[in-house]
């Protein structure tokens, strides 16, 4: 069965830094891209980040390029999200997914299996 | 960016009834490169549809998709109990990827 377990979410002050991890079971993780999806209420699901089955390439929104960094260690099945600069506006559930395999591009995929999702709030 | 505005926002159905549901994009999406997601509160999305009409592993017949351009429906032909729910359209592809804000299928 696949499984996407994120970890690492909670309160942090703007300005501040976490890193979320997303542990993968149930697949052979390397031969599949992933990605980072958020949702609010306000903005409902936005695309945040994906990455390459290799960990080579890596893709960022705007809203988070140069603040978020994606990055995968394939013998321990986890990928991981790195946020730094956090800003109020970041404050989401953050879903790590698994590209559909062979369908769509790794910098824009579709996504077949979502872990459950992490919270984060930025706030002071 | 594309846009994509789903339509109804809400809709209220009975079990047993035909459920349509619209997603139109501010351009043409390419190749059909448009899904649907289910999401049900508290649970993450669950893919239904890709390729605007190839259901994903696992999904029931009753659910199809539909369309091409910037035209696409998601039909659901006999609402069952559990399919009460959150549907999302996306588009993907190139980049960048976009969520459609929704349509609430609730009971009526």
């Amino acid at each position: 069965e696949v499984q996407l377990l994120e970890s690492g979410g909670g309160l942090v002050h703007p300005g501040g830094s976490l890193r979320l991890s997303c542990a993968a079971s149930g697949f052979t993780s390397t031969y599949y891209a992933m990605g980072w999806v958020r949702q609010t209420p306000g903005k409902g699901l936005e695309w945040v980040s994906s990455i390459s089955s290799s960990g080579d390439n890596t893709y960022y929104s705007d809203s988070v390029k140069g603040r978020f960094s994606i990055s995968r260690d394939n013998s321990k099945n986890t990928m991981y999200m790195q946020m730094n600069s956090l800003r109020a506006e970041d404050t989401a559930v953050y879903y790590c997914a698994r590209k559909l395999l062979g369908i769509g591009e790794d910098i824009s995929p579709v996504f077949d299996y979502w872990g459950q999702g992490a919270l984060v709030t930025v706030s002071s | 960016e594309i846009v994509l505005t789903q339509s109804p926002g809400t809709l209220s159905s009975s079990p047993g009834e035909r459920a349509t549901l619209s997603c139109r994009a501010s351009q043409s999406i390419s190749n059909r490169n448009l899904a649907w997601y289910q999401q049900k509160v508290g649970q993450a999305p669950r893919l239904l549809i890709y390729g605007a009409s190839s259901r994903a592993t696992g999904i029931p017949d009753r659910f199809s998709g539909s369309g091409s351009g910037t035209d696409f429906t998601l039909t659901i032909s006999r609402l069952e109990p559990e399919d009460f729910a959150v549907y999302y359209c996306q588009r993907y592809g190139s980049s960048p990827v976009t969520f459609g804000q929704g349509t609430k299928v609730e009971i009526k």
